[in-house]
């Protein structure tokens, strides 16, 4: 089975750090991606995980432990245009599917 | 850029009409996509094609076929739609060549059936 689990929603203050947190329980495992999606846009792509440790990209960061099943999307110095939901996508090891949480909506607040 | 295109933002069918998504994508990917997008499920894949005329059911198949007659175009048909069909479906392509390959989205189609 394939089960992939996040908050539904989240709020911060403008300026803050902000952790979104992802379980995932899947048949394989062949990377984990994190996607944005603005309110009637599509998702973009953010962060890709396939060794354990953390991945840095400027104020965003994505982390990854295997063993636990877990991830995590952490959020620096927080901007107001960061308010939108953040999609955690598992791919299994064989074809090019994603399995997709649920998202986390999250709000920044002034 | 890449660029993923569907032929409607908005739609409003009524119960039993023949309904046509239409997605086109400008980058030659091989994998092509279809989402439907529901609060508090997230994601979930109806059908995915991997070649030209290739197609395979995704998790929730049922009251819906595609057609891939060329490779930047992926259509969804929903034969006779129902208002459990009302969601954001959204087209999404990709390559095939490396696993951190991401997906990439049109804007998706928000579609009312009444």
């Amino acid at each position: 089975g394939q089960n992939i689990d996040q908050p539904t929603e989240m709020t911060a203050t403008e300026g803050a750090i902000v952790q979104i947190n992802c379980t995932y329980q899947t048949s394989g495992f062949n990377g984990l991606f994190w996607y944005q999606q603005h309110a009637g846009e599509a998702p973009t792509f953010l962060s890709y995980n396939v060794l354990d440790g953390l991945e840095e990209k400027g104020r965003f960061s994505s982390f990854l432990s295997r063993s636990k099943g877990y991830s995590y999307l952490l959020l620096k110095e927080l901007q107001m245009k960061d308010s939108a939901s953040y999609l955690c996508a598992v791919r299994p090891p064989y074809g090019q599917n994603f399995v997709f949480g649920p998202g986390t909506r999250l709000s920044v607040l002034p | 850029d890449v660029k993923v295109t569907q032929s409607s933002r908005y739609l409003v069918k009524r119960t039993g009409e023949k309904v046509f998504l239409e997605c086109v994508q400008d980058m030659d990917h091989e994998n092509m996509f279809w989402y439907r997008q529901d609060p508090g499920l997230g994601l979930r894949l109806i059908y995915f094609s991997y070649d030209v005329k290739m197609k395979e059911k995704g998790d929730i198949p049922e009251g819906y076929s595609v057609s891939r007659e060329k490779k930047e175009r992926f259509s969804l048909i929903l034969e006779s739609a129902s208002t459990n069909q009302t969601s954001m479906y959204l087209c999404a392509s990709g390559t095939s060549g490396r696993a951190t390959d991401t997906q990439y989205f049109g804007p998706g189609t928000r579609l009312t059936v009444l």
